[in-house]
């Protein structure tokens, strides 16, 4: 089977541009999160779709959004960028309706976002 | 002070050393998650707990839901234990998935 894939691994944007990311998540699974990793705030949860609906979302700002289509595909976008976002941006899918909370989560390799 | 603390930050060992890793967490919650990850960015989910205790391989997770806090055990550790191990803890009153800053650990040869 599988495994998670994100697309693209690496992005480098600028400053005001916006940048959408790829989830695929293994197949069957419903439940895909998503989840931001930097060296000074570390792992921070982003969001969790489930069914296409977003069921939980994390303490960031509204330019950070995203979506998920029928086939349990999911997108997160960021708008107007800033220096700040630069990071790693890390998908995961599970596959009980538990979602990540209650269930083994399996990890996408990540894409490293660099905005100038 | 983090809702999630983790200690020590950074570990070094031996060889075949029993090592701990420990999470500490302020908040209630429901559920407990270890993860791993390597150089290079890779994650690997290794445990979820909402009590007791679970055993992988060499690996042995416990929780003490009253103390609020969590260990990561590893036994006989080998040099491609050498990781990052992160706590999470997901608080279900407040549907919450808070992360630990991660204990670096390298294992010699």
């Amino acid at each position: 089977k599988a495994g998670v894939t994100q697309t693209p691994r690496y992005l480098i944007k600028t400053r005001g541009q916006q940048v959408t990311l790829s989830c695929s998540p293994i197949s069957g699974h419903r439940s895909v999160s998503w989840y931001q990793q930097t060296p000074g705030q570390g792992l921070q949860f982003l969001f969790e779709y489930f069914s296409e609906t977003q069921r939980n979302k994390g303490n960031f700002p509204g330019r950070f959004s995203g979506r998920q289509f029928s086939n349990s595909r999911s997108e997160m976008n960021v708008s107007t960028l800033e220096l700040g976002d630069s990071a790693l941006y890390l998908c995961a899918s599970s596959l009980g309706s538990g979602g990540p909370y209650y269930n083994e989560q399996f990890f996408g390799p990540g894409t490293r976002l660099t905005v100038l | 002070k983090n809702e999630v603390e983790q200690s020590p930050q950074n570990l070094t060992a031996q060889e075949g050393e029993f090592i701990t890793i420990n999470c500490s967490y302020s908040v209630g919650i429901s559920a407990l998650h270890w993860l791993q990850q390597h150089p290079g960015g890779g994650i690997v989910s290794l445990f979820m707990l909402s009590s007791g205790k679970k055993k992988h391989g060499r690996l042995i997770a416990t929780i003490n839901i009253q103390e609020k806090h969590s260990s990561l055990h590893i036994t006989a550790s080998h040099p491609r234990d050498s990781a990052v191990y992160i706590c999470a803890a997901y608080g279900g009153a407040t549907n919450k998935l808070i992360f630990g800053t991660g204990t670096l650990l390298a294992v010699q040869p």
